[in-house]
């Protein structure tokens, strides 16, 4: 079946210029979390949108970063004015139900490069 | 504040040799403790996960972990090394069982098999 699907898997930009990089969850799951991960670290959280609730936010570094899920499905996250310390894998991961028995199904990846 | 080490960003085994992955926890509360892996060009997924029921918890492809409270640990066993095993592993923590959101990762292993 059809898993978390991420798109662009790379992009290459400028310092300065936004970015948008869009998640597929698999259907069906309502819960739906952006991650990212640098080199030689783990992940860390951004953002959780859980059905229609008000995502929660406490994970974004900077007012540049924002996320929006359109109709409980799609997600994009937007990165305004790109720093190089942005440059890192982005990653989104969808479950069924937002607890700890609901594993977390991630997609691939994009990997973000700042120049 | 809940905290993940993991010991060795790199672990190189022989085929048919014994795996051990060090995860290492603090939590001021009973944790949740998961080990996800991710194998080349793919995302990442649960392998294995403790939630206060056995401490030897069995996961897929033969991967085994025991949450040990005293020594605060979780690590990741594997009795025999096969090729396919070549990945990055990663242990993560949450001290919250109502949302996947709040795990803690630690910055993951990448294991290599020698043949």
């Amino acid at each position: 079946g059809a898993g978390v699907s991420q798109s662009p898997s790379n992009k290459v930009t400028e310092k300065g210029k936004d970015v948008e990089l869009r998640c597929d969850p698999i259907s069906g799951h309502t819960a739906l979390y952006w991650y990212r991960q640098s080199l030689g670290q783990g992940l860390e959280f951004l953002i959780y949108f859980q059905g229609n609730s008000a995502p929660d936010k406490s994970g974004l570094p900077s007012d540049r970063f924002s996320a929006e899920r359109t109709g409980g499905s799609v997600s994009t996250l937007t990165i305004q004015r790109t720093q190089q310390e942005d440059s890192a894998v982005y990653l989104c991961a969808s479950s069924p139900q937002s607890g700890v028995n609901s594993p977390l199904h991630f997609g691939n990846g994009t990997r973000l490069t700042v120049t | 504040a809940q905290s993940v080490t993991q010991l060795g960003s790199h672990v190189s085994v022989s085929e048919g040799a014994l795996v051990l992955l060090r995860c290492n926890y603090s939590s001021s509360v009973p944790p949740y403790l998961f080990w996800y892996v991710q194998y080349p060009n793919q995302g990442l997924q649960l392998l294995l996960k403790y939630t206060s029921a056995a401490t030897l918890v069995k996961g897929i492809n033969g991967f085994e972990a025991e949450f040990k409270k005293s020594e605060t640990s979780f690590h990741l066993t594997k009795p025999s090394a096969h090729m396919s095993d070549a990945a990055e592993y990663f242990c993560a923590v949450s001290d919250r069982g109502d949302s996947n959101y709040q795990l803690i990762w630690g910055a993951g292993t990448k294991l290599i098999i020698k043949p």
